[in-house]
């Protein structure tokens, strides 16, 4: 069955950086677009960030451009997210998830998430 | 990319029926049908999707969850409810920016 993991979550000051990581199973990784979305404490979904399954297509939601880089290794089954610059507001339990692909743009499976907590 | 507008809340007894809306711009939800609607029941636990493509219902999720869209809107009605259907619902749209939004999710509550 499909399953992915996350890790890398913890706590940082603000200005500092952390690595996520996702490692998938069950399906065939190289073939599938996987998406970032996060949430905040008391907040809902936010979408953060997708790759495409050969990883020369990324797309970033406007609040996370320029700080955050998603990129994936389809030889170790495993997707990242490179956060740099952290701020406060980055705060939140991050997931990723599997596009359903064939042109639905949707979302069929989701990790269990990793906390990121930005706090001085 | 503004999120979604979804109603903060919604309640129904067992039994009923229930619609939670989802509303975007023509930038988004009303230029595409690729609205996919999400149960989560709390965070920690994997959101699970029950409508893609507007109205198309994955394998495994029950004909009491359907979902439409007209215009700049999108539905998702749940009938005959039951309480484990109790569950914040996010709604999410794809973007002609290329991005995805999410609505601010709803929270169902069964009575």
């Amino acid at each position: 069955q499909v399953q992915l993991v996350e890790s890398g979550g913890g706590v940082v000051q603000p200005g500092g950086s952390l690595r996520l990581s996702c490692a998938a199973s069950g399906f065939t990784f190289s073939s599938y677009g996987i998406h970032w979305v996060r949430q905040a404490p008391g907040k809902g979904l936010d979408w953060v960030a997708f790759i495409q399954y050969h990883g020369n297509d990324k797309r970033y939601a406007d609040s996370v451009k320029g700080r955050f880089t998603i990129s994936r290794d389809n030889s170790k089954n495993t997707l990242y997210l490179q956060m740099n610059s952290l701020r406060v507001e980055d705060t939140a339990v991050y997931y990723c998830a599997k596009d359903l692909a064939g042109g639905s743009y949707s979302i069929d499976y989701w990790g269990q998430g990793t906390q990121v907590i930005v706090s001085s | 990319q503004s999120a979604l507008t979804q109603p903060a809340s919604v309640s129904g007894s067992p039994g009923q029926s229930i619609t939670i809306s989802c509303t975007g711009t023509s930038s988004d939800v009303g230029s595409y049908n690729l609205v996919s609607w999400y149960q989560h029941h709390h965070p920690g636990k994997a959101p699970k999707l029950m409508i893609y493509e507007v109205s198309k219902r994955p394998s495994g999720v029950s004909n009491r969850f359907s979902g439409s869209k007209s215009g700049n809107t999108a539905s998702l009605t749940i009938s005959g409810l039951q309480a484990e259907d109790e569950a914040d619902y996010y709604c999410l749209s794809y973007a002609s920016s290329s991005t995805w939004v999410f609505g601010g999710g709803t929270k169902l509550t069964v009575l």
